[in-house]
């Protein structure tokens, strides 16, 4: 069956230093993969996209990677700051309007 | 452009009772999916729709239906709640020229 796993439910990092989340999927060939955050209680805010053809996107901070041998995507934030605390989620899409997120990865960038 | 909205925000029912929530779409936007968010499942994917037709369906009983209307306003419905039904109901807009999806705040069911 389809699976999706980010690599760790927590990740704890000092503020200035590079976050590095992983999403590993398998039995699936998504056409592309999206970064979400979400912060409690809320809905989960759209980051970044990235096509199956595409190696690497960079939105400011924000990098992602896809490796479709690999089946896995890297999400990386530089220079983080207190404010990037979130939880984190990757989607692959499946049918148009259908997303498989994984589980979520809770950052918490300590000052 | 106003983001998705969700009415209402909170909600409290008690088991067997059927509870009707709420979601309008970004202006111009006609897809609208549904997701359920718990604790233990994450987020799982309802289903979708598009100009009043369901296009996809997640692996949810049929307890848990939903509709659209001409305006792509939806709603979504469930019948006969049990205690596995608290949790975050999630509304996501699409523009079908993008794949990206506009979340709402979610509606905060809990089941007695």
């Amino acid at each position: 069956s389809q699976k999706i796993e980010q690599n760790s439910e927590a990740l704890n990092i000092q503020e200035g230093k590079t976050a590095t989340l992983t999403c590993n999927y398998t039995n699936y060939s998504p056409a592309y993969l999206q970064w979400y955050r979400q912060d409690p209680g809320r809905g989960p805010v759209f980051l970044l996209l990235i096509r199956e053809n595409e190696k690497e996107k960079r939105k400011e901070r924000l990098k992602v990677t896809f490796d479709t041998t690999l089946k896995q995507s890297l999400f990386h934030i530089t220079a983080s700051q207190p404010a990037d605390s979130a939880t984190y989620l990757c989607a692959l899409d499946n049918q148009g309007g259908k997303l498989i997120f994984g589980q979520g990865t809770e950052l918490s960038v300590k000052p | 452009k106003a983001g998705v909205t969700q009415t209402p925000r909170y909600l409290i029912k008690t088991r067997g009772q059927q509870v009707t929530l709420s979601c309008s779409p970004i202006s111009g936007h006609r897809s609208v999916s549904w997701y359920q968010q718990t604790p233990g499942q994450g987020l799982q994917f309802l289903f979708e729709y598009f100009s009043e037709t369901q296009r996809n369906k997640g692996n949810f009983p049929g307890r848990f239906s939903g509709r659209q209307f001409s305006n792509s306003r939806s709603e979504m419905n469930v019948s006969t709640l049990e205690l596995g039904d608290s949790a975050l109901y999630l509304c996501a807009s699409r523009d079908l020229a993008e794949e990206t999806q506009y979340f709402g705040p979610g509606t905060r069911l809990l089941v007695l």
